[in-house]
């Protein structure tokens, strides 16, 4: 089955400086990459997703590149905030169905 | 529209007894996944469930079943319980299409002792 794999596990920044998470998955037959951002106590939300027709996908301070030929994704936060603190989880997920399969996510903390 | 709901929000059980959670997705979904939330685990698939039929499975054992409802409301059932079943326990809802947004309710949290 698919294998998502995500580093760094913790990630300590500076306000104001970028923060880069990047995972690997197994299955050339996902196609679906989404990220979720889960704050202390709270549920899993979406922050950003890319399918695998699109290379880079961005929103305001968060992109998502995708190669798929190495099998690898990468979630870009710039100019980084004390509320982008929180753990992170990319997944991946093929097209038939909804089974994701998540990375071990990273715990972000933006030091003001 | 309201969110995707779950109860109950806490639980405590003992070992060998049996737990059905609930979950109610947004209005017009079709599509219940279940996840395990544990420290040393992670995020763990268990099922999914569209249109009142189980479409994907995750590798949990037998005693982890559940089903859905016409209204596409879904439970999870975890029978004879482990010390090990201690997780938060999340479902996510979606319109049923692949690669469509998932979308977790709060989650229940269960404590087996």
């Amino acid at each position: 089955g698919e294998n998502v794999e995500q580093h760094p596990s913790t990630l300590s920044v500076q306000e104001g400086d970028s923060a880069v998470i990047k995972c690997t998955y197994s299955d050339s037959a996902s196609n679906y990459f989404p990220w979720y951002k889960q704050e202390l106590g709270k549920r899993p939300q979406l922050i950003i997703d890319i399918r695998s027709n699109v290379g880079e996908k961005k929103d305001q301070r968060i992109a998502v590149t995708l190669n798929k030929t190495a099998k690898h994704f990468s979630l870009h936060i710039t100019e980084t905030q004390p509320e982008d603190s929180a753990v992170y989880f990319c997944a991946a997920g093929k097209a038939a169905g909804n089974k994701l399969t998540f990375g071990g996510g990273t715990r972000v903390l933006v030091k003001p | 529209k309201a969110g995707v709901t779950q109860t109950p929000r806490y639980l405590i059980k003992t070992r060998g007894q049996q737990v059905t959670l609930s979950c109610s997705p947004i209005s017009g979904h079709r599509s219940v996944s279940w996840y395990q939330q544990t420290p040393g685990q992670g995020l763990q698939f268990l099922f999914e469930y569209f249109s009142e039929t189980q479409r994907n499975k995750g590798n949990f054992p037998g005693r982890f079943s559940g089903r859905q409802f016409s209204n596409s409301r879904s439970e999870m059932n975890v029978s004879t319980l482990e010390l090990g079943d201690s997780a938060l326990y999340l479902c996510a809802s979606s319109s049923g299409s692949a690669q469509e947004t998932q979308y977790f309710g709060p989650g229940t949290r269960l404590l087996v002792l």
